[in-house]
């Protein structure tokens, strides 16, 4: 298994910032994902991050709005780049425990509202 | 696309009450099946899954099992205890394996 923490647990942003969300992982993974819930909605995937090469972005997400990095294999950060209301919402990092078998291990979630 | 759909909650229910959260999907071929948990103040973990048609995932008294004729994975507990309080949430693997696709989530509370 693996222990996923997230900082920050929850913020409020003023419209037009930017925030990083950073996710550190006890242990190496070979996939980590970002993920984003917003109320009332399902959990939705955001981009997957791989060590070495660039986010694979999902359709509706672009590098310019949520720019990834995946130094190592234990770590990623996600930003969330000029906020608006519509970005409050609930991003999750999740790290795969065996590659493409669908079992994930999640964070706590990063609350974000942005006013 | 690929999809899921559980029930709209919030279920309320009393303890050792009988519990089933409907999960149905639409997607290509037969994929992989998984209901994931979060309890209060965690992370969504993994409770069971299936991998194939008329597969059975069980684990801490929770079981759901794959049909294909229907298309559904419902969650099932023979009585709930107040320790199962959570949101539940029904999810299926893409035909690439590379990505979760998860419903909407359905919120559970059981009073004593």
């Amino acid at each position: 298994s693996a222990v996923i923490s997230q900082k920050p647990s929850r913020d409020i942003c003023q419209r037009g910032t930017s925030l990083t969300i950073q996710c550190q992982v006890d242990s190496q993974v070979t996939m980590m994902f970002w993920y984003r819930q917003q109320p009332g909605q399902s959990l939705t995937l955001i981009a997957t991050a791989n060590q070495g090469s660039e986010a694979t972005y999902e359709s509706g997400f672009v590098i310019d709005k949520f720019p990834i990095s995946r130094p190592n294999l234990t770590f990623s950060t996600l930003t969330v780049s000029n906020m608006s209301p519509e970005d409050s919402s609930i991003y999750l990092c999740s790290a795969d425990g065996v590659t493409n078998t669908g079992e994930l291990f999640f964070g706590e979630g990063s609350r974000l509202t942005v006013l | 696309g690929d999809s899921v759909t559980q029930m709209e909650g919030p279920v309320t229910l009393s303890e050792e009450a009988f519990l089933t959260i409907n999960c149905t999907y639409t997607a290509t071929g037969y994929p992989s099946l998984f209901w994931y948990v979060q309890y209060p103040g965690e992370g969504l973990q993994l409770l069971l899954k299936a991998t194939k048609a008329d597969d059975k995932g069980s684990n801490k008294g929770f079981e759901a099992t794959y049909r294909k004729e229907t298309t559904s994975f419902h969650l099932e507990k023979g009585s709930v205890q107040v320790s199962d309080s959570a949101v539940y949430f029904c999810a299926l693997l893409n035909q690439a394996g590379t990505a979760l696709i998860f419903g909407k989530g359905t919120t559970l509370s059981v009073s004593s």
